[in-house]
């Protein structure tokens, strides 16, 4: 069965860029999305928008629009998450998750990526 | 969009009590899109229930869920002692998907 595994914890300067991986293993991206969510310290989850990347639809939510670019690899069965412009309230676990087919619920997470905005 | 709002912010029980958690949305929820997730410290949420009242797979049957429209409920029915954790409700059926803020279950 499909595993997500993503790039490791990431430490920044805010206004900088940060790029967060996530890559299949164990299966392919087929028609499924792959959506970004985010976890600040004691917070709930955030959905910040998903791919599907077998046909390149995108769909961001508002609240970052203009400040994240979700892209996929389909050779490498990787999905990208870049979040520009960061401030210290980016601070947070990062997960990438496969949705159920056609659905939007999150049938398989990543382990998360931490990243710290810090000056 | 959708806000949820979990209830109560955190519930103290002890293994074999029954957990009742509340999920109130701020408008209808489509085709009751409700899904319920676990998540234990340090690790990523676990998907629990879909489509308001369907168990995923591998789910024990003391978690079932119920509810449509505004209002949803997540049940276990006899606390183990690896349910204590955090438990998110989140929506689906509209963009933005949204989650609640979460409802901590603790050991009493």
């Amino acid at each position: 069965h499909v595993q997500l595994v993503q790039s490791g914890a990431e430490v920044k300067k805010p206004g900088s860029s940060v790029k967060v991986s996530c890559k299949a293993s164990g299966g392919t991206f087929s028609t499924y999305a792959i959506s970004w969510v985010r976890q600040a310290p004691g917070q709930g989850p955030e959905w910040m928008g998903r791919i599907v990347p077998m046909f390149g639809t995108l769909n961001y939510a508002q609240k970052f629009q203009g400040r994240v670019t979700i892209t996929a690899d389909k050779s490498t069965i990787t999905a990208y998450m870049e979040l520009s412009s960061l401030r210290s309230d980016d601070t947070a676990i990062y997960y990438c998750a496969r949705e159920a087919p056609g659905v939007s619920y999150m049938e398989v997470w990543g382990k998360g990526t931490t990243v710290t905005v810090s000056s | 969009e959708t806000v949820l709002t979990q209830s109560p912010g955190t519930l103290s029980l002890s293994p074999g009590e029954r957990a009742t958690l509340s999920c109130r949305a701020s408008q209808s929820v489509s085709s009751s899109y409700l899904a319920w997730y676990q998540q234990k410290r340090g690790q990523a949420p676990r998907l629990l229930i879909h489509g308001a009242s369907s168990r995923a797979t591998g789910i024990p049957d003391r978690f079932s869920a119920s509810g449509s429209g505004t209002d949803f409920t997540l049940t276990i029915s006899r606390l183990e002692p690896e349910d204590f954790a955090v438990y998110y409700c989140q929506q689906y059926g509209s963009s933005p998907l949204t989650f609640g803020q979460g409802t901590q279950v603790e050991i009493k």
